[in-house]
């Protein structure tokens, strides 16, 4: 596609449930990243992938949240045991580089509320 | 945790003046990106100042990068209803991948 693709735009959960989010990022963008953002803040960062390789994953809050990226393409993010704190948008990013990030290109993010 | 810090928080102009929206950081950059964001959408890339850039210029965007300071600026000029959205510096640290984001100013353009 043209853009970076996030699926499902909304998603509604009850405490306790598991959620997963995809992106499809830019085809061809080596780099892809998550963020969350909560309400009226900046995004904070949480994992990044070169290809297929989990490079940096110290923004994951906590053991629940678990993201994968097996053949270097689609990423999805999966959340365990979702709890009232995980209500945020998640954003993923994709870039074209691998190394000195340049230019991200967002998706429209996943809105996850958690009641 | 939040690397930049814009300033301010918010600021409300009239159609046709021009916005300054400022940013501070505290450590070493490799590069410092400002982001636009519609409410409720993703976020858009605007411009992209690298360390040994003092100055950049896209359309009606001027961004200054101050390395001494720890700051950079972004002026929008001459406004338009259509800026109306929040805008956020981001920087990446020298040798580090991940771009880190401040908390960003909302502004709003009164037409």
């Amino acid at each position: 596609g043209a853009g970076v693709s996030q699926s499902p735009r909304y998603k509604v959960a009850k405490r306790g449930q598991d959620v997963a989010l995809r992106c499809d990022p830019i085809s061809g963008h080596v780099s892809l990243f998550w963020y969350q953002q909560a309400l009226g803040q900046g995004p904070e960062f949480l994992t990044y992938f070169q290809n297929e390789a989990q490079l940096d994953k110290s923004g994951l809050p906590s053991d629940r949240f678990f993201a994968e990226r097996p053949e270097g393409s689609v990423s999805t993010l999966k959340i365990q045991r979702t709890q009232q704190e995980d209500s945020a948008v998640y954003l993923c990013a994709s870039s074209l580089e691998g190394r000195n990030t340049g230019e991200l290109f967002f998706g429209e993010g996943s809105r996850l509320t958690v009641l | 945790s939040q690397q930049g810090e814009e300033d301010p928080q918010a600021l409300s102009i009239q159609e046709g003046e021009n916005a300054t929206m400022n940013c501070s950081y505290k450590t070493s950059i490799n590069n410092l990106q400002w982001y636009r964001q519609n409410s409720g959408r993703g976020l858009v890339h605007l411009i992209l100042i690298r360390s040994n850039e003092r100055e950049k210029h896209s359309g009606r965007l001027r961004v200054t990068l101050d390395t001494s300071k720890k700051s950079s600026s972004l002026l929008i000029t001459a406004s338009r209803a259509a800026d109306t959205a929040s805008y956020f510096c981001a920087t990446v640290g020298q040798g580090a991948q991940k771009l880190v984001f401040g908390q960003g100013t909302r502004l709003t353009i009164n037409p």
